[in-house]
């Protein structure tokens, strides 16, 4: 089936440094989402990409949808204490459900 | 709140235990999925509807497993005779027809002992 492949699985930074991480796959997807799931709660939505190639901003968040669909890539700038959680890339296709396929998370830990 | 909630936050029961979970999703979205995540991973897909119809189940959704959405508002998930590997989160996300932004509920997390 289609996996997402996600990196880094784990980060430990300094608050105020700037963190990227990224999503790639065998398979092309036609929408790429971003969300943040702290503990013991639903993800939450940080950014959609719709088009190959976009490049969308939110915040200090910045993310990319990549020029082959296969591949996307979340940036986030001066980081705060607030940002810790688990940052997961999730992306559908255009059959059937439309369902999300999530990759397997990147943790994010700030030493303040 | 106008966000998808999700009732019981928690659960813990006995194995063979039935446990129905509830879902309302977002009022105008006619599509509501349901999610499962154990420990470590990300969320996996079990199943969806659209409006009162459910259009597709993966094969994590074994027979013990049944939804419904009788009135296309929100849906329940029932696991019948509970097993130790059903304890995790089950989440519920919601959208429009078209839209792929899903937005999710804050989870049922399950404990099957």
């Amino acid at each position: 089936g289609q996996q997402l492949n996600q990196s880094p699985q784990s980060m430990f930074i300094q608050e105020g440094e700037d963190v990227s991480m990224n999503c790639t796959s065998s398979s092309i997807f036609n929408t790429w989402l971003w969300y943040k799931q702290e503990p013991g709660e639903g993800p939450v939505l940080l950014i959609a990409l719709y088009k190959a190639g976009e490049l969308t901003s939110n915040g200090r968040l910045t993310a990319q949808f990549g020029i082959t669909r296969k591949d996307s890539f979340l940036n986030i700038s001066a980081s705060i204490p607030s940002d810790v959680g688990i940052y997961f890339c999730a992306g559908t296709t255009y059959q059937g459900a439309q369902k999300l396929v999530f990759g397997q998370g990147t943790r994010l830990t700030i030493n303040p | 709140d106008t966000g998808v909630s999700q009732d019981p936050r928690h659960k813990i029961t006995k194995r063979g235990q039935n446990v129905t979970f509830r879902c309302d999703p977002i009022s105008e979205h006619n599509r509501l999925y349901w999610y499962r995540q154990t420990l470590g991973q990300g969320p996996e897909f079990l199943t969806y509807f659209q409006n009162e119809a459910q259009l597709e189940k993966s094969r994590l959704l074994s027979d013990r497993f049944s939804a419904e959405r009788p009135k296309g508002s929100f849906s329940t998930l029932e696991i019948q005779r509970t097993e130790q590997g059903d304890s995790a989160m089950y989440l519920c996300a919601s959208t429009l027809s078209g839209q792929e932004t899903q937005y999710f509920g804050p989870g049922t997390r399950l404990l099957v002992l």
